[in-house]
């Protein structure tokens, strides 16, 4: 059964500080992972998607890292801010075939900005 | 630009009472239209897509079906609510050929007294 675990379920830390949020994955064959920003109230909005031979991806104060052999990606906020505060989802594709189906969805990470 | 309206944002409904669901895109043509729930905790859940006028694909059994009457309308209904159709539901859309749901609405809160 395809799967993607996420953690820490939820991250407490101050303004200006980095954070990095994990993200496992049990999707086979791996397409590709994409990482959405969720504030309270509202729909998801996509930060960044990767591909299999892709490493490394930014999107101005995010990074998101994918390491295919080990099934882990991780999204890494820099110098962070009040408005940062929002669930983090990670999303699995698997296969090729292009059914949403496909689509594993996190849990989350909810992540707090404090003063 | 495309944007995607979905009302009303909050529902209070009584157990056994119908519901409808209304989602809109503009902007796009022939979209990819996409019904799915998030619940506490848990991971967004696919409910129905669909790749055109009429066109629906259920993902789960439930108490829930979808309709498409036109290109860039998308309803969700129900025909006697459950406790355990409470929940956050999120339309979103995508170009033609893409599976990822490129943009969501801002969702509907569902609460079942």
């Amino acid at each position: 059964k395809n799967q993607v675990e996420q953690s820490p379920q939820s991250l407490i830390i101050l303004e200006g500080k980095n954070c990095t949020l994990q993200c496992n994955y049990t999707v086979s064959p791996f397409s590709n992972l994409r990482w959405y920003k969720q504030d309270t109230g509202r729909g998801p909005v996509s930060l960044t998607i990767m591909t299999f031979s892709e490493n490394t991806k930014s999107n101005g104060r995010y990074t998101a890292t994918l390491d295919a052999d080990t099934k882990q990606s991780s999204l890494h906020i820099t110098a962070s801010q009040l408005s940062d505060s929002a669930s983090y989802i990670c999303v699995v594709s698997a296969g090729s075939s292009g059914s949403a189906r496909q689509l594993t969805f996190g849990s989350g990470t909810q992540l707090t900005v404090l003063p | 630009s495309q944007t995607i309206h979905q009302w009303p944002a909050t529902l209070v409904q009584p157990v056994g009472s119908p519901l409808s669901l209304e989602c809109t895109v503009e902007g796009t043509s022939n979209p990819n239209l996409y019904w799915y729930r998030q619940a506490a905790g848990r991971g967004l859940q696919l409910l129905f897509y669909s790749v055109g006028i009429g066109q629906i694909s259920s993902e789960v059994p439930q108490n829930l079906s979808a309709s498409r009457p036109q290109d860039r309308q998308f309803i969700l209904s129900s025909k006697k609510l459950l406790l355990s159709d409470s929940g956050f539901y999120l339309c979103a859309w995508s170009d033609d050929n893409r599976i990822w749901p490129q943009h969501f609405g801002d969702g509907t809160r569902l609460s079942i007294l």
